[in-house]
């Protein structure tokens, strides 16, 4: 079955520091992978495609096929990181998005 | 460009109550999708539409119906609404999937309780 897997509920990190939410999925087809950010109480906002390759707010994720990943990476924190992000999935066949139970990130001073 | 919106943003019922959520889109987007968000659980998917008369069930379909009689709305019923169905509804919708712009574009929310 289709699944999204966010290993983490929390990431905490200092200002500066390398962030990096992990997302692994289970899928047969051919995914498409997306984050998505909530800040709070806010709507989801689109964060990245896998398909676009973009970097946007300095966040990058690469999918790798052999491992099933998708991690979202920045280099170096910013407060205004943090949120809620969810990655999710979305099926070839269909048009539904699967979501990860998403990583709350805290940027700390 | 409004994208989607829901409405309305708070409700309270009470048990037993009925109600419908509202949702339109001006993107001409033929898909849309509801799904409630709760604590640790992510969204889960209750119903979804490809387009105007087809509707399908999602992963928590029960206690809820939809219709889609128009490409722009998508509204939500609770049928006799329970303390469980307190949550954060969102309602979505996209483009078809290989399209350059392919993405959700989410509303900005519900805020459910039921008392």
């Amino acid at each position: 079955a289709q699944r999204v897997t966010q290993p983490e509920k929390l990431l905490s990190v200092f200002k500066g520091a390398p962030v990096e939410l992990k997302c692994n999925y289970s899928y047969s087809g051919s995914p498409e992978l997306f984050w998505y950010v909530q800040y709070s109480r806010q709507r989801l906002q689109l964060l990245l495609r896998h398909i676009s390759r973009e970097s946007i707010k300095g966040f990058t994720a690469d999918l790798n096929k052999g491992e099933t990943s998708f991690h979202l990476k920045k280099p170096f924190a910013q407060e205004e990181d943090s949120a809620m992000y969810y990655c999710a999935l979305g099926e070839d066949s269909s048009y539904k998005l699967i979501f990860g139970s998403g990583t709350r990130l805290l940027v700390r001073p | 460009n409004a994208g989607v919106t829901q409405t309305p943003k708070f409700q309270v019922l009470k048990t037993g109550q009925s109600m419908t959520l509202q949702c339109a889109q001006d993107m001409n987007h033929e898909y849309m999708s509801w799904y409630r968000q709760d604590p640790g659980m992510g969204l889960r998917l209750i119903h979804y539409s490809v387009g105007a008369g087809i509707t399908d069930q999602g992963e928590v379909p029960n206690g809820y119906n939809v219709s889609r009689s128009t490409t722009e709305d998508f509204p939500l019923r609770l049928l006799s609404a329970a303390p469980s169905q307190t949550s954060v509804y969102f309602c979505a919708s996209s483009s078809r999937p290989g399209d350059r712009d392919y993405g959700y574009t989410f509303g900005s929310g519900t805020r459910l309780t039921v008392v």
